[in-house]
């Protein structure tokens, strides 16, 4: 089975600091996301990579970057912590971009900004 | 407008009853349509693609209407276990759009 980790299940971090999110995959899946997760808005994309060191900016990229240094690692990086990006982030992998992709995601990682 | 629409619920069902979502999708460039499934606290994971023909998978028909631009579930003879949150999941094919657009979510809740 596919295996998706993100580093950590709750984060408390403060306003201003810089936050590191990790995720690792472990079936050499070439395309890697980050979403957030809010009640109401739904899963919502950050970034994207389709190969290492490449990156994609998804529909929310404001406040974030990523990194791709290796291919089993995405990381989500946010410079300066805000309220509003207190969230659920939910890191996901897959095998192909195609038109029936599936997506195997992390257990996410709920981050409280204060 | 949100490119992918679901009535958020909940849907409070009785054990053995039928019940249907639909989803609406405003880019006509969407190409694949998929059904998430959610339990609470926990990670989406893929519940089954929906193909142009309709398919089924045991208790669960999955149906595309492309002319109206919806997309249903419809889940048979609920179980307890059922009761989850729905996610209707669009692959956006259009240029520079490379990953999934996912609706909000229904939830439902199966009763004994």
């Amino acid at each position: 089975d596919v295996k998706v980790t993100q580093s950590s299940r709750y984060l408390v971090k403060r306003t201003g600091e810089k936050v590191f999110l990790e995720c690792v995959q472990d079936m050499d899946h070439e395309n890697m996301f980050w979403y957030r997760q809010d009640p109401g808005l739904g899963l919502r994309l950050i970034y994207f990579s389709y190969d290492v060191k490449m990156k994609e900016k998804g529909d929310i990229p404001e406040g974030y970057s990523v990194s791709r240094e290796k291919k089993e690692r995405f990381s989500l990086i946010l410079e300066s912590a805000s309220t509003n990006q207190t969230s659920m982030y939910l890191c996901a992998s897959s095998l192909n971009i195609g038109l029936y992709e599936k997506l195997f995601f992390g257990s996410g990682t709920q981050l409280s900004v204060l | 407008r949100k490119e992918v629409e679901q009535d958020p619920g909940p849907f409070n069902v009785p054990e053995g009853a039928t019940v249907a979502f639909n989803c609406t999708y405003s880019n006509s460039a969407s190409q694949s349509f998929f059904w998430y499934r959610q339990d609470c606290r926990k990670e989406p994971k893929l519940l089954m693609s929906v193909y142009s023909s309709g398919n089924e998978d045991g208790r669960f028909t999955a149906q595309l209407n492309r002319a109206s631009q919806y997309i249903s579930l419809l889940i048979r003879d609920s179980k307890l276990s059922d009761s989850a949150t729905y996610l209707c999941v669009v692959n956006i094919m259009d240029t520079g759009r490379r990953a999934l657009t996912f609706g909000s979510g229904t939830r439902l809740q199966v009763q004994p």
